[in-house]
Order: C-alpha cells, then sequence, then structure tokens
C-alpha cells in the first residue's frame, strides 16, 4: 500500500470555524490532490498540486485554500467552514500527472461535519 | 468540458455470475487514461484496472476487464465470475492534462 495517511480522520465542527486537514505521503510523489466526496456527485477535485508551492484550483475550489511547503504535506483549509462542505474528503498523490498512465493511490479519507 | 458519466446508479449480480458496469465520457483531447477504482465499504479507493486511450486492444486483470470504444466514448467494465468482495462503489475515471475526472460512480451488490 502507497504510504499516505490523513488526519485527523473524523471531525466534528461547528459553522465559522476554520478546518485544515493534513495529507502526509511516504512515496516522493510530485503530485497530490485533494477531492471531496458526496453522494451523487462521486469524486470532485478541490485543489491539487504539482510540486513544492505549485498549486491549482481544480473543479470546487470556492472556500477551500491548500498549501504544500514541503513534498510530503498537503494542507487543506476551510477558512470558515459551511454546512455544505459537510463531506467525506480524500487526498491522492501520483507519481505524475500529466496525461499520465500512472494510477492515484488514494489516502483512507476524513469524514469531516460542520454543524 | 471533461464530464464522465455512469448511468447506473445501482446494479446487483448473482454470485459467480458476469455483470457489466457502463461509463461514458467526454473530451476534446487526444491523449488520455481511463481508469476503474473500486471503493469497498472500507472506504479505499483501489486500482481496478486501466487503459491507455491509445491502444485499441482491451485491457484485462483477471477476473476484470473493459470494453473499450474509443469512437463512441465508452470504457465498460466486465465482472466475471463475480465474488462477495467484489459488492463495492465502482467509479470509472480519465486523466487528460493535470486532473483526473471522476464519474458519480455504480454501487454494485453481490448476492450470495
Amino acid at each position: 500500500d502507497a504510504g499516505i495517511t490523513q488526519s485527523p480522520r473524523h471531525k466534528v465542527t461547528e459553522t465559522g470555524t476554520p478546518v485544515t486537514l493534513r495529507c502526509h505521503q511516504t512515496e516522493n510523489h510530485r503530485y497530490m490532490y485533494w477531492y471531496r466526496q458526496d453522494p451523487g456527485h462521486g469524486l470532485r477535485l478541490i485543489h491539487y498540486s504539482y510540486g513544492v508551492k505549485d498549486t491549482d484550483k481544480g473543479e470546487v475550489s470556492d472556500g477551500y485554500s491548500v498549501s504544500r511547503s514541503k513534498t510530503e504535506d498537503f494542507l487543506l483549509t476551510l477558512e470558515s467552514a459551511t454546512s455544505s462542505q459537510t463531506s467525506v474528503y480524500f487526498c491522492a498523490i501520483s507519481e505524475s500527472g500529466w496525461s499520465s498512465y500512472n494510477e492515484q493511490f488514494f489516502g483512507p479519507g476524513t469524514r469531516l461535519t460542520v454543524l | 468540458a471533461q464530464t464522465v458519466t455512469q448511468s447506473q446508479p445501482e446494479m446487483s449480480v448473482q454470485e459467480a455470475e458476469t455483470v457489466t458496469l457502463s461509463c461514458t465520457y467526454d473530451t476534446s483531447e487526444n491523449n488520455y487514461y481511463l481508469f476503474w477504482y473500486k471503493q469497498p465499504p472500507s472506504r479505499q479507493m483501489i486500482l481496478v484496472i486501466r487503459q491507455e486511450a491509445y491502444k485499441q486492444q482491451n485491457a484485462t486483470e483477471n477476473r476484470f476487464s473493459v470494453n473499450f470504444q474509443k469512437a463512441a466514448k465508452s470504457f465498460s467494465l466486465k465482472i466475471s465470475d463475480s465474488q462477495l468482495g467484489d459488492t463495492a462503489m465502482y467509479f470509472c475515471a480519465f486523466n487528460t492534462g493535470n486532473q483526473f475526472y471522476f464519474g458519480t460512480g455504480t454501487s454494485l451488490t453481490v448476492i450470495p
């Protein structure tokens, strides 16, 4: 199994509070991704990174920010959580991302509930 | 726009039978790669099979095979000799440029 961990695994928070989710990898893969998974929507890309300090927006980036100061860590921040951000969040990594045969390896997911 | 459509939200199959999950996609790119991922109740995403779009030969991995029709932009997954452990959500995806695009998933239940 690819070495990807996410923390926390579960979190309950209140509307308006900041939340940071952490993804940590031990594979030294260049690409890292944050997705959210919701019923009826599958997996939707929030942000991704193609190197240290290199990030870009995905399909559903509003209300989220990311940072990558080290190859192994990719942080997802909800500056002011809303109930619509209640979801399961997955981190994924890939050795190469550009039109690649390389698969994405996924972390175990974080279940976030915003009350 | 890049889209992936899985038109079967739920399916069921008897153990040891064969089932086919459908997937269509839309892209204007010529260079892309296609994937099927499995998500069992444990929630862990697992790669099932992948296909290079420029290869006409359909990929196979043990009991799993695909029917790739590039002109129709169709990428269906066939599971032969279904097993109880195949019960999961299945996602079709493709990779082009810097991103992966996922369908909404098909929930497959294997009935003993």
